[in-house]
């Protein structure tokens, strides 16, 4: 597509349920980013994809949060019983992989998470 | 402390004012430095991508690296209500698999 794609935009559930939040990269962006973006703060890292495989998870912050790409494009971000403090807003974004020097992200509008 | 710190304002101009907005951080191994704009309820977009240290400018904004001093500025002339929004810093080093964010500071240019 044009852009990075999130659904859903807006998302409420009750503490200790299941979420799960998609992502649709820009077509031909090998690397995938999810970052969380509390209220008043800038974008988080939590976990970047290379095609497939996760290559870098260290900013999950528990093992309740996984996220998955099982063939390369779309990214699913599964959030397990979840709490108050997981109220943010879940953004994705892509990236082409440069030969050299950093990667130029392009994000997504997000998907914001209340928890009550 | 965090690895890079931004005041985060909130900071209101009037309309043709030249804003400055800066962040410092503290790992000298961050190489590419970015400024990103984020509307409200968007998600963050790319202003500016400058490499090292120097100036690099694009229209009505500059950005400026001092790699010495670990501080970076973006600058706006000529500011318009449309630039309206919160700027976030963003850095990086060769090879990095993610960006570190400044907290970002919101911008109110007033008619």
């Amino acid at each position: 597509g044009a852009g990075v794609s999130q659904t859903p935009s807006n998302k409420v559930t009750e503490k200790g349920k299941y979420v799960e939040l998609r992502c649709d990269p820009i077509s031909g962006h090998t690397a995938l980013y999810w970052y969380r973006q509390s209220l008043g703060q800038g974008p988080e890292f939590l976990i970047y994809f290379q095609g497939t495989g996760a290559a870098d998870d260290s900013g999950l912050p528990n093992d309740r949060f996984f996220a998955v790409r099982p063939e390369g494009s779309v990214s699913t971000l599964k959030i397990q019983r979840t709490e108050r403090g997981d109220s943010a807003v879940y953004l994705c974004a892509s990236s082409l992989t440069p030969e050299s020097g950093a990667n130029v992200l392009t994000f997504g509008a997000g998907s914001r998470l209340t928890v009550l | 402390q965090k690895e890079v710190e931004q005041d985060p304002g909130p900071l209101s101009v009037p309309e043709g004012a030249i804003v400055s907005l800066n962040c410092t951080y503290s790992n000298s191994a961050f190489q590419y430095f970015m400024w990103y704009r984020q509307y409200s309820r968007k998600g963050p977009e790319l202003l500016m991508y400058t490499y090292s240290s120097g100036n690099k400018e694009d229209g009505r904004f500059t950005a400026q690296v001092d790699k010495s001093s670990k501080y970076i500025s973006l600058f706006i002339r000529d500011s318009q209500p449309s630039d309206s929004a919160t700027y976030l810093c963003a850095m990086s080093w060769t090879g990095a698999n993610n960006l570190f964010f400044g907290t970002g500071t919101r911008l109110t240019v007033i008619p």
